[in-house]
């Protein structure tokens, strides 16, 4: 069964640091959420794409993070400078019909 | 925009005893409503959904209840097992062009054995 890949699993960086994260999505999908999940909180939504498009970042703070896919196939999202309080799980998903998400396994990142 | 609150924040039941957790929402738009389970260190596993032209739907031990009047929605699992102790996570959006989901807080269940 396809699945949407992430990498790094995990992200340790001191503050001020620039850090990336990349998003694989399953085949076919032309929907790609970046979310960022606080422990012990539910997923919020970061930036959304249809394919290479942003379709909502809203929600992003864009002094410091931002996002691409390019190609419209995966993504990346990085964050410049890190900032203590972006500790957090960043989970990407995926979906092709217009509903379910199918998530990737997070990337955790620790800044000190 | 959308507000989901969940409840309880932790639920802890015997194994075999049945756990419902509970979430509202506030925009009379949303008509897509899943269930994600995540299990620690894992990714959030899509366990059950529901739209809102149905009001019950039903997976073997899970199952999911919408009232559009009052916004409500819950997920039920019945004869719990050690394996369903995970959090699980509520979340309402509204199909079209943006397909959002905006998530519950989640609920810590734990089945004691």
């Amino acid at each position: 069964e396809a699945e949407v890949a992430q990498s790094p699993r995990y992200k340790i960086t001191e503050k001020s640091q620039a850090v990336a994260f990349w998003c694989d999505p399953i085949s076919g999908h032309a929907t790609l959420y970046w979310y960022r999940q606080i422990l012990g909180q539910g997923p919020e939504l970061l930036v959304q794409f249809q394919d290479e498009s942003v379709v909502d970042d809203s929600q992003l703070p864009k002094d410091r993070f931002s996002a691409e896919r390019l190609k419209g196939v995966d993504s990346t999202l990085k964050i410049q400078p890190a900032e203590l309080g972006d500790s957090a799980m960043y989970l990407c998903a995926s979906s092709l019909l217009i509903d379910t998400q199918y998530f990737g396994p997070g990337t955790r990142l620790t800044v000190l | 925009g959308e507000n989901v609150e969940q409840h309880p924040s932790t639920l802890s039941v015997q194994e075999g005893d049945s756990a419902v957790i509970k979430c509202t929402y506030s925009d009379s738009a949303s008509n897509y409503f899943p269930w994600y389970k995540q299990e620690l260190g894992k990714r959030p596993q899509l366990i059950i959904d529901i739209r809102s032209n149905v009001g019950e739907k039903k997976d073997q031990r899970i199952a999911v209840t919408l009232n559009k009047t009052a916004k409500h929605f819950s997920l039920h699992i019945t004869e719990t097992q050690p394996e369903d102790s995970a959090v699980y996570f509520c979340a309402a959006g509204s199909s079209g062009s943006a397909r959002q989901l905006t998530f519950g807080s989640g609920t810590q269940l734990t089945v004691l054995p």
